[in-house]
């Protein structure tokens, strides 16, 4: 699976859009992005994910450059409860290998 | 609420004491997973089961041993623990079709272990 760089923190003011980046300049063309967080002391909360195109839930957005060398999540209104560490996981969908590799991700807090 | 259940919430253990953790997933998944999460470490894989077959097993000691009666259902047995084992022990399921569904894996809240 590519390996991917997130900064390991960003802070943002509350009712602003986050922006998270992440780059994954190894990524092949099989392989899909996915963004996870966990806020302290709790599981792991799927986002969204995507291969080529932007994406958009109600959680979040996901653009991921034309290259696909890079992608963001965007947050669009943070709130005090977005605050969390963020994962951005590059790997291959299906097969018989499940394997989720989680980085250290990016502490996002958001501040009043 | 993911639709993934975990008990207990909290665990004190010994180190000669065995004790089990249990996940529920009510999501129809078919794919079971056993994380650990240290203090400020990545979480780490440890277990996988398909289908109730176990498909990957990560380099975990035998005194943690998985059993998965079905693919609803998903234990950890823990015996004669070390102190270093205190973690947080999560519990994932994830559905089985769809381009890029299937390793949407959705987490439990996680049991917190301590081993004294």
């Amino acid at each position: 699976d590519a390996k991917t760089t997130q900064p390991t923190s960003m802070d943002c003011a509350e009712g602003r859009a986050a922006n998270l980046p992440c780059n994954h300049s190894t990524i092949s063309g099989n392989e899909y992005v996915y963004w996870y967080r966990q806020i302290h002391s709790q599981g792991p909360q799927y986002i969204i994910h995507g291969l080529k195109n932007n994406e958009t839930n109600e959680m979040a957005s996901l653009i991921i450059t034309e290259d696909r060398k890079s992608s963001t999540l965007i947050l669009p209104h943070a709130t005090l409860r977005d605050t969390a560490v963020y994962y951005c996981i590059v790997r291959v969908s299906g097969g018989s290998n499940y394997k989720l590799t989680f980085g250290k991700g990016t502490l996002l807090t958001v501040n009043p | 609420e993911t639709g993934v259940t975990q008990t207990p919430r909290h665990l004190v253990m010994g180190m000669t004491n065995k004790k089990s953790l249990k996940c529920e997933q009510h999501l129809g998944h078919n794919a079971m997973y056993w994380y650990k999460q240290s203090a400020k470490k990545p979480l780490e894989l440890m277990f996988v089961y398909n289908f109730k077959e176990q498909t990957e097993n990560n380099s975990v000691p035998s005194r943690f041993s998985p059993e998965c009666p079905n693919s609803s259902h998903l234990f950890l047995h823990l015996h004669t623990l070390q102190p270093e084992d205190s973690a947080l022990y999560l519990c994932a399921s994830s559905p089985k079709s769809g381009r890029g569904v299937r390793d949407t894996q959705y987490f439990g809240p996680g049991t917190r272990l301590t081993v004294l």
